[in-house]
This record gives structure tokens, C-alpha cells and sequence, in this order.
């Protein structure tokens, strides 16, 4: 549904780094997730953040969660053209089964 | 590995028929997804079940129906395909969130590009 937002494109250069924003509605958001989907194929999780952190890193990626704005990003560092995808941010909401997506967000990454 | 399979990447269907989009998981997830993707509108979700034989609407449910007879397949079915539901559909599962609700991720299968015409 709509109470996951982000913008639908972002071109970066190689090697660059990539921020990926999302926003979202629900402050009874337990664990908010970044999956990944190459063309052609299914999702695939990239990382998740507790709603009680602030960040979280794992390895050239970083995830910053802001609970006041509401707001969520993922950062990629020295962007490769295998980071060429659709992102898509998800919240679960307390102790809901399933997750609410945004409409994702195709990353070209361009030589 | 998790796997989630459906059962088909492409099909082709016209309006009318009724269609069916199985998917199978291998985890003993208790808990199975249908979602349809478009362009600009990101993942839908239509069904989910939290056991079997149970099940319970998402966001998009009209014209479509589910079934959870075993717990590693959940069906998803088209009563009469029209050509707005012409989409990629994506099956997932996940475990149960336990007492304390802690994360229970998501896998995904490869999707199943679905043309009515």
C-alpha cells in the first residue's frame, strides 16, 4: 500500500555511492527491510533494522533510521553494476505477518 | 537453501479461463504470501495464510481466490482472468513471528509473469 513511499529512479556512477530514501506512516513499525530484485527474479533481502536502532552496517551497505521523520534509507558505498536493481523498502507493523511494501526503486548504475 | 517455487515463469491465459499459480516452500513456513507487482505501484499484497486452511485477505483480493491444503503449497486462483490482472505475481513465506515478535524474514520466489488476453 501507500504507507510505504519512495522516489522510483536513481542513476549513480560507478563507484559512487547510492542513497536510497523511504518514508513511512506507521510509528508501530517493529522491523523495517531493504530486499533487492534483479531483473527477472524474485526479492531477495538485502538487510533489516530494528525499530530501536538508529543504524545498522553490513559491509558496504548502511541503513539509517530516523523514527521521528519516519524516514528510512539504505546506503550502498563504491556502487557496482551489479547494484543495478529495483529496491524495495518494507515496514512490519508490530506483530502483523505480513509486510507492507513501497513501490520500489530502479537503480541504474552507469559506467 | 530456503526455496519458495512457482510453478511457472510465464503463462499465457485468456480472458475467461480460470487460472491457477501454485507455489511450494521447502522451509515448514508457517506462514505463505501471494503478492502482484506493477510498475510504479510496487508489491500487492492479494492473499496470505497463516496456516493451513486458513487464509485472509490482503489489500487487492477481488477476483481472486486462495487455497492452503497442505502446509507447503499455496495456490493462488483466478476465478475468470481478465487482462487487468496481467501482472507478475510473487509468492513468499516466513515463519511464524515467535512470542516476543521478532523478525521473521521473507523469502521470495522467481515470480510468475502472468499476460491475459
Amino acid at each position: 500500500g501507500e504507507d510505504v513511499e519512495q522516489s522510483l529512479f536513481l542513476s549513480v556512477r560507478e563507484g559512487d555511492s547510492s542513497v536510497i530514501n523511504c518514508t513511512y506512516t506507521d510509528s508501530s513499525s517493529t522491523y523495517l527491510y531493504w530486499y533487492k530484485q534483479e531483473p527477472g527474479a524474485g526479492l531477495q533481502l538485502l538487510t533489516y533494522i530494528f525499530s530501536n536502532m538508529d543504524m545498522k552496517q553490513d559491509q558496504r551497505l548502511t541503513v539509517l533510521l530516523n523514527k521521528k521523520d519516519k524516514h528510512l534509507s539504505l546506503r550502498i558505498a563504491d556502487t557496482q553494476t551489479g547494484d543495478s536493481a529495483i529496491y524495495f523498502c518494507a515496514e512490519k507493523r508490530g506483530n502483523d505477518y505480513k509486510l507492507s511494501f513501497g513501490a520500489g526503486t530502479t537503480v541504474t548504475v552507469r559506467a | 537453501d530456503v526455496k519458495v517455487t512457482q510453478s511457472s515463469r510465464y503463462l499465457v491465459k485468456r480472458t475467461g479461463e480460470k487460472v491457477f499459480l501454485e507455489c511450494v516452500q521447502d522451509m515448514d513456513h508457517e506462514n505463505m504470501f501471494w503478492y502482484r507487482q506493477d510498475p510504479g505501484l510496487g508489491l500487492r499484497l492479494i492473499y496470505f495464510s497463516y496456516d493451513v486452511k486458513m487464509k485472509e485477505k490482503g489489500d487487492i483480493p477481488e477476483g481472486y481466490s486462495v487455497s492452503r491444503e497442505k502446509k507447503e503449497r499455496f495456490s493462488l486462483i483466478l476465478e475468470s482472468a481478465s487482462t487487468n490482472q496481467t501482472s507478475m505475481y510473487l509468492c513468499a513465506s516466513s515463519h511464524r513471528p515467535d512470542d516476543r515478535g521478532l523478525n521473521t524474514e521473507a523469502f521470495f520466489g522467481q515470480g510468475t509473469r502472468l499476460t491475459v488476453v
